[in-house]
């Protein structure tokens, strides 16, 4: 059963323009997210996170939405960047889980911009 | 750069072979957790360890067990290792005392097994 899902394999954008990507999760228990990117031949990177207690956090280009009532989430990349090319994962983690620090990640999205 | 490596970098192994896998994380990070991450898929949690003890383990066989040490290193043993055992397997380790959840990845090792 995976709990967190994110359904475009992939997005194409032009330089400048937004990226939008999704994330729908099915557990109640997730009560923060986070968004990491990864470069082939490097781990995940962090890129920017929300509470449950929140909807909306911001960080320079990055703009994350968080949806409780539909169990879902957007990262706003604005404007893109050729840099910005890489796969993104949506991440989920539950302060009551046994492993508080267990991270359920969706199976990716791979980003590219266009110059 | 996260301060987190990992070694080696690649490896192959034979079907039924064991292998040791291996994480330093920065000093001050007292958790750290291994994911395994098959080709296409998001990383999936096999454990984590809090002061040298497995405190937490996600969907995976007994033959893979873990080791961390005092000095913010670690290890991850799967023994007995099966075609399906091919994957990046990622150690991530996380700061005591932060109120945030992230966790900082290392690069990765990539285990093929033949």
């Amino acid at each position: 059963d995976q709990q967190v899902k994110q359904n475009s394999p992939s997005l194409s954008v032009q330089e400048g323009r937004i990226s939008i990507l999704n994330c729908d999760y099915t557990n109640s228990m997730f009560d923060y997210f986070l968004w990491y990117k990864k470069y082939p031949a490097e781990g995940p990177t962090f890129l920017i996170s929300i509470s449950s207690i929140k909807d909306k956090n911001e960080d320079g280009r990055f703009t994350v939405f968080l949806n409780k009532s539909a169990k879902h989430l957007s990262l706003h990349i604005v404007p893109s960047q050729p840099g910005d090319s890489a796969v993104y994962f949506c991440a989920a983690s539950s302060l009551m889980a046994a492993a508080g620090n267990k991270l359920t990640f969706g199976g990716g999205t791979r980003v590219l911009v266009k110059p | 750069e996260t301060g987190v490596t990992q070694s080696p970098t690649h490896l192959i192994k034979t079907r039924g072979q064991q292998v040791t896998l291996r994480c330093s994380s920065q000093s001050g990070h007292n958790t750290v957790s291994w994911y395994q991450q098959a080709l296409g898929q998001g990383p999936q949690f096999i454990f984590q360890y809090y002061r040298e003890e497995e405190n937490g383990r996600g969907n995976f066989p007994p033959r893979f067990s873990g080791l961390q040490f005092p000095n913010y290193s670690s290890e991850l043993n799967v023994n007995a290792l099966e075609l399906d055992d091919s994957a990046l397997y990622l150690c991530a380790s996380r700061p005591t005392g932060t109120r945030s959840y992230e966790q900082y990845f290392g690069p990765g090792t990539r285990l093929t097994v033949t």
